[in-house]
């Protein structure tokens, strides 16, 4: 049961463009989302967060949108360099309970910028 | 300020073998969460470690079992290997493991290969 749902596997975009890559969860006690990149070889980092209370949260050219209604969320970057080519998974967590260090996570998407 | 580090980076076992990784976590950080990374089905959570003590775990046999050390230092153990058990095994470290506001750090993961 996929819980967070990454639809698209792949998108290629072209550098100073906009890369929009989307997500989809089903589980309605989820209230946090979180965006982590990943690159070959390495574990995957931190790159922005945004709380249920909120529809919007922006980081320099990241920038992330909540819709609960449709239980979507999406991360926009802007514009888009070659060194954001990475793969990108969405997260999703609850406040406190027993969510202790587990986080819910998509399959990924890998984003290729061309320059 | 030391990131998460794993070991070994590749295993390479046969069906039926059991295997052990190393997680050692950021300095100060007490929890420990451990995740396994297939093709199609993004990062699944299988335990976090807080104090030596097992908090959460996720939907895996008990083939997967794991512990913490006094110092942090988290293993994971998988016996009876299966084809399936193929992965790329994560480990993620935070301070008190309190999600979603504290952050995980990940390594660079252990690839393991199953013939």
């Amino acid at each position: 049961d996929q819980q967070v749902k990454q639809n698209s596997p792949s998108l290629s975009v072209q550098e100073g463009r906009i890369s929009i890559l989307n997500c989809d969860y089903t589980n309605s006690m989820f209230d946090y989302f979180l965006w982590y990149k990943k690159y070959p070889a390495e574990g995957p980092t931190f790159l922005i967060s945004i709380s249920s209370i909120k529809d919007k949260n922006e980081d320099g050219r990241f920038t992330v949108f909540l819709n609960k209604s449709a239980k979507h969320l999406s991360l926009h970057i802007v514009p888009s360099q070659p060194g954001d080519s990475a793969v990108y998974f969405c997260a999703a967590s609850r406040w406190g309970g027993t969510s202790y260090g587990k986080l819910t996570f998509g399959q990924g998407t890998i984003l290729t910028v061309h320059p | 300020k030391a990131g998460v580090t794993q070991t070994p980076r590749y295993l390479i076992k046969t069906r039926g073998q059991q295997v052990t990784l190393s997680c050692s976590p950021i300095s100060g950080h007490r929890s420990v969460s451990w995740y396994q990374q297939t093709p199609g089905q993004g990062l699944q959570f299988l335990f976090e470690y807080f104090s030596e003590t097992q908090r959460n775990k996720g939907n895996f046999p008990g083939r997967f079992s794991g512990r913490q050390f006094s110092n942090s230092r988290s293993e994971m153990n998988v016996s009876t290997l299966e084809l399936g058990d193929s992965a790329l095994y994560l480990c993620a470290s935070s301070r008190q493991g309190t999600l979603p506001t504290d952050t995980q750090y990940f390594g660079p993961g252990t690839r393991l290969t199953v013939l």
